[in-house]
């Protein structure tokens, strides 16, 4: 069975511009979740999608924003780069709300 | 804010030592999970615990969920060099409807 998968794997963009980073949860899964991990640091809560709705977001601007398709598959996009966005961006699906989420690789992307 | 706080955020360790990490939240929890980060890595899901007072093994590692569901701990006996990475604490926060993680204990160990 294919865990969760997050594409593309490095990203490089420039201060200003837009990223979209992808995501395919485990099948089955209906609830995505996106975190941001900069260098070193936690795991900071981004967004939560169930059921191709926003359940939850995090404190993070505007900028930050995504959607979830029918198919549970996600987009997570970063409108107006900063260079402070550079982190690892990881997607996580779980079965339910209340069990174990299963993350994927993870999107390095980098602000120059 | 942050509303699970886990300590400490560093250990270093002998190889054969043990270590523990704990988990803390103001709030009441409904569940407790933890997850291991190695170096360059994904977390990875070690364990859930969801009644109070539960204790939960997996072979040198012991979790341990509060009485009162507000805290939590993982320790590791005879930490070996594997055990190498962060261990996050993580609790779906009743009523925020969000998956929220500590900061993280990072674990080195000297072999």
């Amino acid at each position: 069975e294919a865990g969760v998968t997050q594409s593309p794997t490095h990203l490089i963009k420039t201060r200003g511009q837009q990223a979209t980073l992808r995501c395919s949860p485990i099948s089955g899964h209906t609830s995505v979740y996106w975190y941001q991990q900069a260098l070193g640091l936690g795991l900071q809560f981004l967004l939560w999608y169930d059921e191709g709705e926003e359940r939850n977001r995090g404190n993070f601007p505007p900028r930050f924003s995504g959607r979830q398709f029918p198919n549970y598959s996600s987009e997570l996009n970063v409108n107006a780069l900063e260079l402070e966005d550079s982190a690892l961006y990881l997607c996580a699906s779980s079965l339910t709300v209340n069990t174990e989420a299963f993350f994927g690789q993870g999107t390095r992307l980098t602000v120059v | 804010g942050q509303q699970v706080m886990q300590i400490p955020q560093y250990q270093h360790v002998q190889e054969g030592e043990d270590f523990t990490t704990y988990c803390n939240s103001s709030t009441t929890l409904s569940n407790i999970q933890w997850y291991k980060q190695r170096p360059g890595g994904h977390p990875v899901f070690l364990i859930q615990l969801v009644k109070s007072g539960e204790v939960k093994k997996q072979k040198r590692l012991t979790f341990q969920f509060g009485e009162a569901k507000k805290n939590s701990s993982l320790h590791i006996t005879a930490t070996q060099t594997t055990d190498v990475g962060t261990y996050f604490c993580a609790s779906l926060i009743q009523g925020a409807q969000k998956l929220v993680f500590g900061q993280g204990t990072r674990l080195t160990i000297n072999p």
